[in-house]
């Protein structure tokens, strides 16, 4: 199974945009790329993903490279409310696993004014 | 509002009590999923359910019983926890082995064990 490398931690100043990275050198060619948020005292909220094309949506753009080996995600204008632990995950099928999400420790964003 | 309900959001209870947690959701989806969080930790998957099914058991305690009277509705029943069971408590919910479709979660249940 595909595993990602994110940074602990990254600042972004408010109303800039925020470029996460993550690293998923081991990708299949039928994994799928997912990202989601969690802000503090919640449940993670789904934002975006992706198979080889870039995609975007009302909260965020998906870059993915060419080779698949990393992607990064794109908040166009952060504000103070995207604060929150940011997780890259890959999602792969076999005979024994459904899709499953495995989350790692994800990457804290903080936007400051 | 992410479709996925759960309740209560806040339990405190005492290492005898029984109670129950209760997922509900709006989405059409056929399978649900329990996970546990506690802090600092990685989110960790307990029971996934495919259409009231239970498919997969990632070596939970037998202290946590999980129901799926339907596709709509899961609970998770405790009873005699211990105090390292304190965590946050997500459902979540998709369609069964979709790949391209995601899972949604709720906003969780923040237990105490006391």
């Amino acid at each position: 199974d595909a595993k990602t490398t994110q940074p602990p931690s990254m600042d972004c100043a408010e109303g800039r945009a925020a470029n996460l990275p993550c690293n998923h050198s081991t990708i299949s060619g039928n994994e799928y790329v997912y990202w989601y948020r969690q802000i503090h005292s919640q449940g993670p909220q789904y934002i975006i993903h992706g198979l080889k094309n870039n995609e975007t949506n009302e909260m965020a753009s998906l870059i993915i490279t060419e080779d698949r080996k990393s992607s990064t995600l794109i908040l166009p204008h952060a504000t103070l409310r995207d604060t929150a632990v940011y997780y890259c995950i890959v999602r792969f099928m076999t005979t024994d696993s459904w899709g499953k999400l495995q989350f790692g420790a994800g990457t804290q964003v903080v936007v400051t004014p | 509002e992410t479709g996925v309900t759960q309740t209560p959001r806040h339990l405190v209870m005492g290492m005898t009590n029984k109670k129950s947690l209760k997922c509900e959701q709006h989405l059409g989806h056929n399978a649900m999923y329990w996970y546990k969080q506690s802090a600092k930790k990685p989110l960790e998957l307990m029971f996934v359910y495919n259409f009231k099914e239970q498919t997969e058991n990632n070596s939970v305690p037998s202290r946590f019983s999980p129901e799926c009277p339907n596709s709509s509705h899961l609970f998770l029943h405790l009873h005699t926890l211990q105090p390292e069971d304190s965590a946050l408590y997500l459902c979540a919910s998709s369609q069964y082995r979709a790949l391209n479709q995601p899972q949604h979660f709720g906003d969780g249940t923040r237990l105490s064990i006391l």
